[in-house]
């Protein structure tokens, strides 16, 4: 297993277009959460899956965006009508509620621009 | 969420001990004391964590105050390999963690 990988690593969009990120956990990490990032601030969450359940959304989470975890396996998120203060680094991350302290493993992030 | 406090920024020598120190005196009986760090253009990776005993793992020793009012991440010998921002986050019954702004450590060769 090579960890938690997310696509596209970089995203440059237009204000106004949609945009789709994917994340991929590790095998058999049943709880997944998405976290933003903007520049010289740490991770903000977003929302947190549990297999396909979607069980917490952040305020930060607004109905521009969606995310989605079929099957209980990758997970995308979609951010309609991009703004530029969208623009940030979208992290993925995973655990396993095998481990009672809750470590998580972080993706490398797609950073999105949007113009 | 109990808040922590942490200095915006460290200096160290390349292989002296590092003391990164966090204030979290709002901490509540249940709060583990999580470290995570963060490479440059990477995602945070985890460092340790503990809930009130000194901790030690391959990576770092987490020291916890006796009232656990505060906590400090030390690595032995610093490598320039370390240079990261190190968060100090306080986990309760929440699943997410809460990030706040870290301390960016840099080490000097």
């Amino acid at each position: 297993d090579t960890g938690v990988s997310q696509n596209p690593r970089h995203k440059i969009t237009k204000r106004g277009q949609n945009v789709t990120f994917r994340c991929d956990p590790i095998s058999e990490h049943n709880r997944l959460y998405w976290y933003r990032q903007t520049l010289g601030q740490g991770p903000e969450f977003l929302t947190y899956f549990q297999n396909e359940a979607q069980l917490e959304k952040s305020r930060l989470l607004s109905d521009r965006f969606s995310a989605e975890r079929p099957k209980g396996s990758f997970s995308t998120l979609e951010i309609q009508r991009t703004e530029q203060g969208d623009s940030a680094m979208y992290l993925c991350a995973s655990s396993t509620h095998r481990l009672s302290y809750n470590e998580q493993f972080f993706g490398p992030g797609t950073r999105l621009t949007v113009l | 969420d109990a808040k922590t406090t942490q200095p915006n920024s460290m200096e160290s020598n390349e292989e002296e001990p590092v003391h990164l120190p966090c204030n979290h005196s709002t901490i509540s009986g249940t709060d583990y004391i999580h470290w995570y760090r963060q490479l440059p253009s990477q995602g945070p990776e985890y460092v340790i964590h503990g809930l009130t005993s000194n901790v030690n793992n391959r990576m770092a020793s987490l020291a916890i105050a006796e009232d656990r009012k505060s906590s400090t991440l030390i690595l032995h010998r610093a490598t320039l390999r370390d240079a990261a921002v190190y968060y100090c986050i306080l986990t309760g019954s929440a699943r997410q963690l809460t990030f706040g702004s870290g301390t960016q450590l840099t080490v000097l060769p």
